[in-house]
């Protein structure tokens, strides 16, 4: 079965630090994956995608991500966090089929002053 | 660019009654519509896949006479939730995908629905 996996449920880190939201996947074929940011009460904003090329994928607000095909993983980073970094990161994929995404449970990330 | 609005933004209703909820594609033509359901402090989980002009398609356990969704055209996609219980109480979301991009959804705000 295709899944996601976000095996943190809260990051905390100050702000200033470099943040790391954990994801690894077990998908078929070759993997599409996300990373989406949802605020209280809003709906998700993409953050970055990849699909396939450098491992290092950059998005908004200074985020990127690193792709691990032999670990199979899909961390998302930050250099230097910021207090309105804060809020909850979920991880997707993309189905075999490439239509419906395969969602993580949700980081929280807490990013103190 | 690749902006999605759900209207309303937080509805509350009574026991009984029907709820629409509308989805839209405002700066592109959305081809695929998804719909889903998030819980306080969980996931989101699909509950329907719709195509412009075609029946929606259904995610296991979620019914379809009580979730109606139509995708009428290529910038609008309701739900409808019939004769809403308590347990309908949720967070839903709604998401679309461009015609030029067929790997990324971009997300609505979400609506949120209360039903006493």
């Amino acid at each position: 079965a295709q899944s996601v996996a976000q095996p943190e449920d809260q990051v905390n880190v100050a702000e200033g630090n470099p943040l790391t939201v954990k994801c690894t996947y077990s998908v078929s074929g070759n993997p599409y994956l996300f990373w989406y940011v949802q605020y209280p009460n809003r709906g998700l904003q993409f953050l970055l995608k990849y699909i396939t090329g450098d491992n290092l994928v950059k998005g908004s607000y200074g985020f990127e991500a690193e792709f691990n095909k032999s670990q199979t993983s899909f961390h998302l980073k930050k250099p230097s966090a910021l207090v309105s970094d804060s809020a909850l990161y979920f991880c997707a994929a993309l189905d075999q089929a490439g239509t419906a995404l395969i969602f993580g449970k949700g980081t929280t990330l807490s990013v103190s002053s | 660019g690749a902006v999605v609005s759900q209207h309303p933004s937080w509805v509350i209703c009574k026991s009984g009654t029907s709820v629409k909820i509308e989805c839209r594609s405002l700066d592109f033509q959305a081809t695929t519509m998804f719909w889903y359901r998030q819980f306080p402090k969980q996931s989101l989980m699909l509950m329907a896949t719709s195509n412009e002009g075609s029946k929606a398609t259904y995610e296991q356990g979620v019914e379809k006479d009580k979730f109606l969704i139509n995708h009428a055209s290529l910038t609008l996609s309701t739900l409808t939730v019939t004769s809403a219980h308590p347990e309908d109480s949720s967070f839903y979301i709604c998401s679309a995908m461009t015609g030029l991009s067929t790997d990324t959804q971009y997300f609505g705000p979400g609506t949120r629905l209360t039903v006493l």
